[in-house]
């Protein structure tokens, strides 16, 4: 099956610092998603975004499934972004893989 | 307003117990999903159901038996719990895949704890 990988697994970043959160995956894909999981635990969606750039507030999103990877943009970061996020990609078929997460702690 | 409802947000339980967990959306989606995400955060797919037909049916032990009585609504049903059940279970729904693939709209999980 399809391969997703995250990087980097952890990363600290103090209040007001842009982070880049790369997801690589194995295989053409026609389903892509990014994820915060929030300290609660619910996942919401970020992105959906199997190709291309979008922004939302201080996130972006920038798939290039030709080169098979996407990343997440976080400017002037909060310390509520922080969580684990989730990359997850879908293939032929209607389940989504999921990459193992990275793990952001904002600090005040 | 929720999109995707799971119910319960909580449930603990006995080793051995049989359970339930529901999930509605109102999205008018034709596709539903189980996943299972384990004690270090990993995400599976267990089902999915399409118009409260199974198409996907991971690895999972025959104590887990979904069922779907109309496309709005997949209950998840697990017999004779064991301690490596306990998890965070979610819930998920998407348009059908005849509209091309469609983003995953997620429940806020049900958090299943075994004694």
């Amino acid at each position: 099956g399809i391969q997703v990988e995250q990087s980097p697994p952890d990363l600290i970043l103090q209040e007001g610092a842009n982070s880049t959160l790369r997801c690589n995956f194995s295989d053409s894909v026609n389903n892509l998603q990014w994820f915060h999981q929030n300290p609660w635990g619910q996942l919401i969606n970020l992105f959906y975004i199997p190709s291309g750039t979008k922004q939302n507030g201080r996130l972006s999103a920038t798939t290039v499934a030709t080169e098979r990877y996407s990343l997440l943009y976080i400017s002037s970061s909060q310390t509520t972004d922080s969580g684990v996020y989730f990359c997850a990609v879908g293939a032929s078929g209607s389940r989504l893989t999921f990459g193992e997460g990275t793990q952001l702690t904002v600090n005040p | 307003d929720t999109a995707v409802s799971q119910t319960p947000k909580y449930l603990v339980t006995q080793m051995g117990n049989d359970k339930s967990i529901k999930c509605e959306q109102n999205l008018g989606h034709d596709t539903m999903y189980w996943y299972k995400q384990d004690s270090k955060k990993f995400l599976k797919i267990m089902f999915s159901y399409n118009n409260k037909e199974l198409i996907i049916n991971e690895t999972v032990p025959n104590r887990f038996s979904p069922k779907s009585p109309d496309k709005a609504h997949l209950n998840l049903h697990i017999n004779s719990l064991e301690l490596g059940d306990s998890a965070v279970y979610f819930c998920a729904s998407s348009r059908t895949q005849g509209f091309g693939n469609q983003p995953q709209h997620f429940g806020d999980g049900t958090r299943l704890s075994i004694l």
